[in-house]
């Protein structure tokens, strides 16, 4: 049962639009994650929120801002997308160190 | 930084056969997790096994921390196998992801 909520499952956008996704989680946990699935399913850790710290930030584009309200929401948003953004956002969330669990992530195409 | 490699990239089987898989790993703290995705779809967590083995169903999990490897085996496979596997372990700060892998099962 998923436990780890994104919307909207599905994005296509134009070059230059902003976008927002949105994550949520119900199993109480501490800590969030926004990965990026490229296509060639490569996963790469963007943004690590700690009861809505940021405590990983990796290298990633300015055009990418991480937002997160309380422990259980933490949202992506992307200003002035590029065609190289297109691929699937994957949020998930872990109690500290512990097993992640993963949302069914989002697909965006950058037209 | 730290790097997961995992191995093979890809395996093909015929439906009954057994199927294993790799996962070394450089960094000591070990928060060693395997993911399913099937085609299109989202990360199941399999396994979240720091260290020892670690049965459900047909797969099992061997982590030895100290040789910094993991292993999921996959006993009398079934073509519902077929997906990508991964592997993930945590360092500073952040879990890093394998490249997966790609496991076909042909009835």
């Amino acid at each position: 049962e998923t436990a780890v909520f994104q919307t909207p499952n599905y994005h296509v956008t134009q070059v230059g639009n902003e976008v927002s996704f949105n994550c949520k989680q119900t199993l109480g946990h501490d800590t969030m994650y926004w990965y990026k699935q490229d296509s060639k399913k490569l996963l790469k850790i963007m943004f690590s929120y700690n009861n809505k710290q940021l405590i990983v930030n990796e290298t990633v584009p300015r055009r990418f801002s991480p937002q997160s309200s309380d422990k259980a929401h933490l949202n992506l948003r992307i200003k002035s997308v590029e065609p190289e953004d297109s691929a699937v956002y994957l949020c998930a969330s872990s109690y500290g160190r512990g097993e992640v669990f993963f949302g069914k992530g989002t697909r965006l195409t950058v037209v | 930084g730290q790097q997961v490699q995992q191995s093979p990239a890809s395996l093909v089987l015929q439906e009954g056969e057994n199927a294993e898989l790799q996962c070394n790993f450089s960094s000591t703290a070990t928060r060693l997790q395997w993911f399913y995705q099937h085609p299109g779809g989202r990360l199941v967590s399999l396994f979240y096994n720091p260290s020892g083995t670690k049965h459900t169903g047909r797969l099992t999990s061997t982590t030895v921390t100290n040789e910094r490897r993991s292993s999921l085996h996959i006993s009398s496979s079934q073509t519902t196998d077929s997906g990508t596997y991964f592997c993930a372990n945590y360092g500073n700060e952040k879990i890093t992801f394998g490249a997966g892998t790609k496991l076909t099962i042909k009835p």
